[in-house]
This record gives structure tokens, C-alpha cells and sequence, in this order.
């Protein structure tokens, strides 16, 4: 059964930084892109990051390139979003999704976990 | 980057069907898509992948209650027999260059 679980969110200051981690098992974890999604408050789903199955491709939106960094250890089957100078904006329940293949949206997800920005 | 366009609302009474639009923009009509389900306080649950041709392939556990078809550029997904528990925000989404766009999300009720 595919799991995804992730953790490290919570209440952050404008400017400051977080990491999040999304713990996957059940499948073969290194074969597989993987995404985070974002959903602020009582808004719709907003792409955010993915990347490749082995880390070499990684891809971002435009509303936090620059800011976030999205990185994986295959070797854990962890999944992490570095997120810097954080903005009351990226307030919201961020989600890690195992993309399908060969196509690329998102087959499993994992619970979500709340990202708050404010002073 | 193609768009994806939703009601924002549709309502049905329980026991009875509904079908929910989901629209792609011009140029993209041959797009794959995806639908989601999202239940009140719950994460995403995927549905299944949606073809122009509408071949549809749904995902683990997902009723029979559940259906999908297309006409051009226009992406449908079939609920029958509506229960309780259907009362959910569903969303489409497709892709493009490593890009994943969700549809903005139509709110069902279940009357």
C-alpha cells in the first residue's frame, strides 16, 4: 500500500524558513517523480515543485522559484521542500503526490501538513 | 500552459446522477487529464486519468459509481447513484513540461 506522510509544518515569521519532509513507502520509491501541491485556506489545489526520480530534474512555479528548493534521498525514500523567505502568501496545507509514469499528475497523496507565515 | 476551467458549483439530489465539466483551454483540447476528489477536511484521493478519446482508467478502491468521458475539449466525470459521502470539491488537472495546473474546483452537494 502506498503511503506518504509528511511532516515539519507549523508557524513561521514572514522571512523566515522551514523544511518539510514526506516519508514514502510502498513502492519503489526512486522510480517515481514527485510533486508538492499547496492549498491555502479554503482555496483550490496550486501546483508548487517537482522532481525527477533520481534528483537530476527539478521544476518549480513561478510564484516560488527563486524561494523554495525541492530535493529527495532516495536512499530514505524521503521527499524534502525547503522553503526560505517565506510570505504570508505561501500560507497553506502543503502535500506531497507520487507522480505517475509516464505521465505526470498525481496517483497517491499523502495527508497534508499546515504551513502557517505570520508574525 | 494550458488552462483548466470548472464550475465552481453543482448540486444533485442523493440517489441521482451528476456530471461535472471540466474544460481545457485552446490548443490543449487533446490533453490527458485527472480528476480528484477532495472530502470535507480530507486530503486529495485520486479518481482517474481521463483521455480526449474518453478512455478512462480509475484509480484503487474507486466505485463503479464513478465514470469519465470526453467531448473535444471537454472532460467529463459521471456520478451515479449519489450518496452522502460524494459531497466533495473535485478537481481536473493536466500537465505540461514538467508542469502540473489543477483546475480551480467545483463543490458538489449532495441534496
Amino acid at each position: 500500500e502506498v503511503q506518504l506522510v509528511e511532516s515539519g509544518g507549523g508557524l513561521v515569521q514572514p522571512g523566515g524558513s522551514l523544511r518539510l519532509s514526506c516519508a514514502a513507502s510502498g513502492f519503489t520509491f526512486s522510480s517515481y517523480a514527485m510533486s508538492w501541491v499547496r492549498q491555502a485556506p479554503g482555496k483550490g489545489l496550486e501546483w508548487v515543485s517537482a522532481i525527477s526520480g533520481s534528483g537530476g530534474g527539478t521544476y518549480y512555479a513561478n510564484s516560488v522559484r527563486g524561494r523554495f528548493t525541492i530535493s529527495r534521498d532516495n536512499s530514505k525514500n524521503t521527499l524534502y521542500l525547503q522553503m526560505n523567505s517565506l510570505r504570508a502568501e505561501d500560507t497553506a496545507v502543503y502535500y506531497c503526490a507520487k507522480r505517475t509514469s509516464p505521465y505526470q499528475f498525481a496517483d497517491y497523496w499523502g495527508q497534508g501538513t499546515l504551513v502557517t507565515v505570520s508574525s | 500552459q494550458p488552462v483548466l476551467t470548472q464550475s465552481s458549483s453543482a448540486s444533485a439530489s442523493l440517489g441521482s446522477s451528476v456530471k461535472l465539466t471540466c474544460t481545457l483551454s485552446s490548443g490543449h483540447s487533446s490533453y490527458i487529464i485527472a480528476w480528484h476528489q477532495q472530502q470535507p477536511g480530507k486530503a486529495p484521493r485520486y479518481l482517474m486519468k481521463l483521455e480526449g478519446s474518453g478512455s478512462y482508467n480509475k484509480g484503487s478502491g474507486v466505485p463503479d459509481r464513478f465514470s469519465g468521458s470526453s467531448s473535444g475539449a471537454d472532460r467529463y466525470l459521471t456520478i451515479s447513484n449519489l450518496q452522502s459521502e460524494d459531497e466533495a470539491d473535485y478537481y481536473c488537472e493536466t500537465w505540461d513540461s514538467n508542469t502540473q495546473v489543477f483546475g480551480g474546483g467545483t463543490k458538489l452537494t449532495v441534496l
